[in-house]
């Protein structure tokens, strides 16, 4: 069973507030993700991680940044929230399989409203 | 351009009866499937896949069938329950350590008890 969490759950917040989207994984994991996704979409990839250090965007362009300190926490950023950042931010991980990285665990998810 | 398409947006079987759901990819170079289940306001979770070297992988009531030449795999949910009610996504992914997992829109599947 993979152990990744996010923090909050459900967020609210007011137009031009700063917020992070805290996500952890305890699996050492190397590699993880951030996905955005929207009801009856698909997940979005906006940003992921090949390990410490290492940030490269998704296919989905974002405002949001992401850092990656540790290996078990890829927090995401939004200077400065907007209404159009209103969507469910997934984050994900995964480990080298020998060949490449296709399983990929999910957390529970942030519902985001910007108001 | 979608490279994998879920067409129809949902489903509806009836409990014991069998669901299958449809998955369409473009891209030639996907070689790995795979399918997740998401309930409302929670995360996707993995169900189960198959490499491009087979044509079939079953898990219990979950068997994935793909067809490469018509660039298609299917889900079938055998016998339905209730619980499976819930968001299907298709995923696909290329292989080498730059792989990342391409969605479709997934399929809403409702089990009528």
């Amino acid at each position: 069973e993979a152990d990744i969490y996010q923090t909050p759950r459900y967020l609210v917040i007011g137009t031009g507030k700063k917020i992070t989207l805290e996500c952890s994984q305890t699996m050492g994991h190397d590699k993880m993700y951030w996905y955005q996704q929207d009801p009856g979409m698909e997940l979005h990839l906006i940003h992921y991680s090949y390990g410490v250090n290492s940030t490269e965007k998704g296919d989905l362009s974002s405002e949001s940044t992401v850092s990656r300190i540790r290996t078990e926490h890829f927090p995401l950023t939004l200077e400065s929230a907007r209404p159009s950042h209103t969507s469910q931010y997934l984050c994900a991980s995964s480990e080298w399989q020998g060949a490449n990285y296709y399983e990929q665990y999910f957390g529970p998810g942030t519902r985001l409203t910007v108001t | 351009d979608q490279q994998v398409k879920q067409n129809s947006p949902s489903l509806s079987v009836q409990e014991g009866r069998i669901s299958i759901l449809n998955c369409d990819y473009t891209n030639s170079m996907f070689d790995y499937f795979l399918w997740y289940k998401k309930y409302p306001a929670e995360g996707p979770t993995f169900l189960i896949s198959i490499s491009s070297i087979k044509d079939k992988n079953e898990d219990g009531r979950f068997t994935v069938f793909l067809n490469k030449s018509a660039k298609h795999l299917s889900l079938h949910i055998v016998p339905s329950q209730p619980g499976d009610s819930a968001v299907y996504f298709c995923a696909a992914s290329e292989s080498g350590a730059n792989s990342k997992l391409t969605f479709g829109k997934g399929i809403t599947l409702s089990v009528r008890p």
